[in-house]
C-alpha cells in the first residue's frame, strides 16, 4: 500500500531564504508525482508535475526533483516571499492501470515571515 | 480557459439528510475525481469517473456515490449524513489522455465546504 510522507510538517523561514520541502513515498512504482499548494480554506493549485521518467521540473522560482528508486521528491523554493505562505502537498499516481487516483502526503505548512 | 468549478461552495445540513455536490471540469477534460479533505485524515480519494464510467473507487461507505454526465460534469451524493462527513470536498479534472508534456496533470476546483450539524 502506497504511503506518502512529507517532512517537515511545518516550517517558518524569513523572507528571501531558499528552502527545501521533502516528500517520500514507499512504493516506487509511480506514474507521476505532482506538487500542489493550498491556501487556507481553498482548493489545490498545481505547481509542478514530474513524470516517472523525469528527474526534475522547473517553474519560475520552483524546482522539483524526483528520485524514483529511493522514493523521494523535493520541492525547492528560491528566494521565498510572504506570498509563498501556504500548505504544500505532494501526491503520487501509481503506475499501471487506467486511473488518475492520487495518494496525497500530509502536507508541509510553510510560513514566510516578512 | 475556465477552471474547475464546484457548486455550491458552502453547505450546512443536519444528520440524516442527503446532499448533492456538483463539479464542472475544464472544457475538454473527461476525467473527474472526487476527494474528501478533513483535518484528521487529510486528502482521501473518493472515486473517479472517465467518460461517464466509474473507473476507480476509494474506501468509503456506499452512502457516497457519484455519476458523470455526457458533458463530463459530475455529481456526488452523500445520503444519510453523519457528523463525520463534515469536510471540504474537492473535485479534480484531467484530460485522461496519454500524450503531451503535462498529460494527466490534475486541476482542482475550489471545493465545497460541507458542515453537518
Amino acid at each position: 500500500k502506497q504511503e506518502v510522507t512529507q517532512i517537515p510538517a511545518a516550517l517558518s523561514v524569513p523572507e528571501g531564504e531558499n528552502l527545501v520541502l521533502n516528500c517520500s513515498f514507499t512504493d516506487s512504482a509511480i506514474y507521476n508525482l505532482q506538487w500542489f499548494r493550498q491556501d487556507p480554506g481553498k482548493g489545490l493549485t498545481s505547481l509542478l508535475l514530474i513524470q516517472s521518467s523525469q528527474r526534475e521540473q522547473t517553474s519560475g522560482r520552483l524546482n522539483a526533483s524526483l528520485d524514483k528508486s529511493s522514493g523521494r521528491s523535493t520541492l525547492y523554493i528560491a528566494a521565498s516571499q510572504p506570498g509563498d505562505s501556504a500548505t504544500y502537498l505532494c501526491a503520487v499516481r501509481r503506475d499501471g492501470g487506467a486511473t488518475n487516483k492520487l495518494i496525497f502526503g500530509t502536507g508541509t505548512l510553510l510560513a514566510v515571515q516578512p | 480557459k475556465a477552471g474547475v468549478t464546484q457548486t455550491p461552495r458552502y453547505l450546512i445540513k443536519t444528520r440524516g439528510q442527503q446532499v448533492t455536490l456538483s463539479c464542472s471540469p475544464i472544457s475538454g477534460h473527461r476525467s473527474v475525481s472526487w476527494y474528501q479533505q478533513t483535518p484528521g485524515q487529510g486528502l482521501q480519494f473518493l472515486f473517479e469517473y472517465f467518460s461517464e464510467t466509474q473507473r476507480n473507487k476509494g474506501n468509503f461507505p456506499g452512502r457516497f456515490s457519484g455519476r458523470q454526465f455526457s458533458n463530463s460534469r459530475s455529481e456526488m451524493n452523500v445520503s444519510t449524513l453523519e457528523l463525520g462527513d463534515s469536510a471540504l470536498y474537492l473535485c479534480a479534472s484531467s484530460s485522461g489522455g496519454t500524450s503531451g508534456r503535462r498529460y494527466n496533470e490534475q486541476f482542482f476546483g475550489p471545493g465545497t465546504r460541507l458542515t453537518v450539524l
